[in-house]
């Protein structure tokens, strides 16, 4: 399966603690994004990367969010000091660079569903 | 700043008929629009888009969708719907200056087709 992979599927922690998780996007997009999505709404952005680079953070992402993709490949986004509020499906997706760059449609994972107790 | 509207938190359809899901947005400038869909415990699977040209255009599994300028819309249509057709559907939008950018969504519609 080529598409975009993530890992785990399912998180359930306690409050107070930090979680990981992984977004393995399609080998060739070098743009990689960020999204949460709780229940009964859209997913929201958090961030977007170009490669290695961190362009653009939501407000969404508080300090206590912290993502990176350091060869530009896969990415990982951290929860410090999880809340109850922090409860949601963390989706990643990716895209190409070619063409029509902004008409580019994006790929999603299946998303990691963190539950915070 | 832009957005989607979705009006409709759920669309009831027998198998058979048509299906419309509507979606309208507001942004500044020539938008992306964008259908994808999510089955229960997935991810979204993208579905179709409009960036230029003819206003009707035509996605996966049967699926069209109508751009209307004057009335800010991107109304979804399959003609004959499937219950495999249940899911819940999101509309999205990009602004012309977010040449890379993030997808805004709208809260989604549940689409229920019964046998």
């Amino acid at each position: 399966d080529t598409g975009v992979s993530q890992d785990p599927r399912h998180k359930i922690t306690k409050r107070g603690q930090n979680v990981t998780f992984r977004c393995d996007p399609i080998s060739e997009h070098n743009r990689l994004y960020w999204y949460r999505q709780t229940l009964g709404q859209g997913p929201e952005f958090l961030t977007y990367f170009q490669n290695e680079a961190q362009l653009e953070k939501s407000r969404l992402l508080s300090d206590r969010f912290s993502a990176e993709r350091p060869k530009g490949s896969f990415s990982t986004l951290e929860i410090q000091r999880t809340e109850q509020g922090d409860s949601a499906m963390y989706l990643c997706a990716s895209s190409s660079e070619a063409g029509l760059a902004g008409g580019n449609e994006q790929f999603f994972g299946p998303g990691t569903r963190l539950t915070v107790l | 700043a832009q957005s989607v509207a979705q009006p409709e938190d759920q669309v009831n359809v027998a198998e058979g008929n048509p299906l419309t899901v509507k979606c309208t947005y507001s942004v500044s400038g020539n938008p992306y629009l964008f259908w994808y869909v999510q089955y229960p415990n997935r991810g979204l699977q993208f579905l179709l888009k409009y960036i230029t040209g003819d206003n009707l255009v035509k996605g996966s599994y049967g699926f069209e969708a109508e751009f209307n300028k004057s009335q800010t819309s991107f109304h979804l249509k399959k003609p004959s719907a499937l219950v495999s057709d249940s899911a819940l559907y999101f509309c999205a939008v990009r602004g012309p200056t977010d040449s890379w950018g993030k997808l805004q969504f709208g809260a989604g519609t549940q689409v229920v087709v019964t046998p």
